[in-house]
């Protein structure tokens, strides 16, 4: 059965630093995704990671895909308000037969604070 | 271009009552889901649909039923609502066979039983 693991869940951190969203999984796939979530709302997809050394870039945020180690990353750089949410990942592949499924973390509720 | 709509939007229901919650997408997909949200548990997938007349069960399928007679409609029924089963719930959809398999999602329907 795969499983996806976040961490940290809770982050909270000022303007103008860095850090980063890990993301494990438990069996082979090379699909990952990576939403978006702010309160009340729906997800919204931010990243779509198909192969082993994929990065992808969009404003202050860096995804990549490591499908060796089965990791991803969520890399924030210089944080603004803006970007106060809730992020997943989701990993695709084939789980309990043949069909494609997509299994989601729990999430990591991120804070940035002035 | 209205992508995937869930129907209702709010919903307050008894103990023992039933209810259908109503999935449409217009993006010709062939995957539907449905997954339910709770504070810190992330997304879990309820059950799943890939293709017209077919579904499957989920992580939690318990206390759900759903149906697919056609392929732009998913519905998810709850034949005898329990206070467990107030949430959040999502519903996607995806095309896995083109490659991208990223998923499309609802606005979310919020369910509160009393």
């Amino acid at each position: 059965e795969l499983k996806v693991e976040q961490n940290p869940l809770f982050l909270s951190m000022q303007e103008g630093k860095n850090y980063t969203i890990y993301c494990n999984y438990s069996t082979t796939s090379d699909r990952l995704y990576w939403y978006r979530q702010d309160p009340g709302k729906s997800l919204e997809s931010l990243f779509v990671l198909l192969s082993n050394g994929a990065v992808k870039q969009e404003g202050r945020l860096m995804a990549s895909l490591d499908t060796k180690a089965r990791l991803s990353t969520l890399h924030i750089t210089a944080a603004v308000h803006d970007l106060s949410a809730t992020y997943f990942c989701a990993v695709g592949g084939l789980s309990g037969g043949s069909n494609y499924k997509l299994t989601f973390g729990k999430g990591t509720l991120l804070t940035v604070n002035p | 271009n209205a992508g995937v709509t869930q129907t209702p939007k709010f919903r307050v229901l008894k103990t023992g009552q039933s209810m259908t919650l109503l999935c449409a997408q217009d993006m010709n997909h062939e995957y539907m889901y449905w997954y339910r949200q709770d504070p810190g548990m992330g997304l879990r997938l309820i059950h799943y649909s890939v293709g017209e007349g077919t579904t499957a069960k989920g992580e939690v399928p318990d206390g759900y039923n759903v149906s697919r007679l056609k392929k732009q409609n998913f519905l998810l029924g709850l034949e005898s609502a329990a206070p467990s089963q107030t949430s959040v719930y999502f519903c996607a959809s995806s095309n896995p066979g083109q490659g991208n398999t990223e998923a499309f999602f609802g606005q979310g329907t919020r369910l509160t039983v009393v």
